[in-house]
C-alpha cells in the first residue's frame, strides 16, 4: 500500500490565483481530512470527511472549499489565494482511532 | 477550555531512557489519550495510544495516571532518529484530532 499520497510536494502561487491540492489514499478508509501546519505550532484542522459524499468544516475553513465524490480521493481548492495561506498542508485518513498522513504540500502565495 | 499541555522542549542522550510528560486535567472517561511524533519535513506519525491501562508498542510505552490527568510517553532507549516533535492528544471517541504544539524532543549523540 501507498498509504496516503499528496501532490504536489511544494507550490508557489500569487496571490488571487486558485489551485487543487491532491490527496489519494489506498486504504479504504472512510474518513479523511486536511490540516495546514504554520511555524511553530501545531496542526489545525480545515475541513474533514466521514465518507462519500460528506464534509463538515474543522477549526480553519474560510478560503476552502472540499468535496468528496469517492472513498480515494479528497481535493483541497484555494478559490482565491492570499498570503496568510502560506503554509505546509498534510491529509490525513483514519481507521481505528488512528491518523494516517502524507508526506505534505509546502505552498508559499506571493 | 479543555487542553492538553506538555513542555515546549525536552534534551535526551543517545541510549537513554526518555520520558515526555502530558497533562489533560480536563479528561472525562471515554476520552483516549494518543501520542503522534512528527519527525523533520514530514507528516505526523501514530506513536500510540489508551484509555486506562498501560500500553506497550515495539515504538514506546504509554503510562496512564490513574485519575487519567496525566500521561508520560516512555521512549526506552533513545535514538538519535527519536528526535522530533511530539504530540499529546486528548481525543474524545470518535471526534476530530486537535494538536497542540508539542514537545520537541532533541537527543544529544
Amino acid at each position: 500500500n501507498a498509504g496516503v499520497t499528496q501532490t504536489p510536494k511544494f507550490q508557489v502561487l500569487k496571490t488571487g490565483q486558485s489551485m487543487t491540492l491532491q490527496c489519494a489514499q489506498d486504504m479504504n478508509h472512510e474518513y479523511m481530512s486536511w490540516y495546514r501546519q504554520d511555524p511553530g505550532m501545531g496542526l489545525r484542522l480545515i475541513h474533514y470527511s466521514v465518507g462519500a459524499g460528506i464534509t463538515d468544516q474543522g477549526e480553519v475553513p474560510n478560503g476552502y472549499n472540499v468535496s468528496r465524490s469517492t472513498t480515494e480521493d479528497f481535493p483541497l481548492r484555494l478559490l482565491s489565494a492570499a498570503p496568510s495561506q502560506t503554509s505546509v498542508y498534510f491529509c490525513a485518513s483514519r481507521k481505528h482511532e488512528k491518523l494516517f498522513f502524507g508526506s505534505g504540500t509546502q505552498l508559499s502565495v506571493l | 477550555d479543555a487542553k492538553t499541555t506538555q513542555p515546549n522542549s525536552m534534551e535526551s542522550n543517545e541510549e537513554e531512557p526518555v520520558h515526555l510528560p502530558c497533562n489533560h486535567s480536563t479528561i472525562s472517561g471515554t476520552d483516549y489519550i494518543h501520542w503522534y511524533r512528527q519527525l523533520p519535513s514530514q507528516g505526523p506519525e501514530y506513536v500510540i495510544h489508551g484509555l486506562t491501562s498501560n500500553v506497550n508498542n515495539r515504538m514506546a510505552s504509554l503510562a496512564i495516571a490513574e485519575d487519567r490527568k496525566s500521561s508520560t510517553l516512555i521512549l526506552h532507549r533513545a535514538t538519535l532518529r527519536d528526535a522530533a516533535v511530539y504530540y499529546c492528544i486528548r481525543v474524545p471517541y470518535g471526534q476530530n484530532f486537535v494538536f497542540g504544539p508539542g514537545t520537541r524532543l532533541s537527543v544529544l549523540p
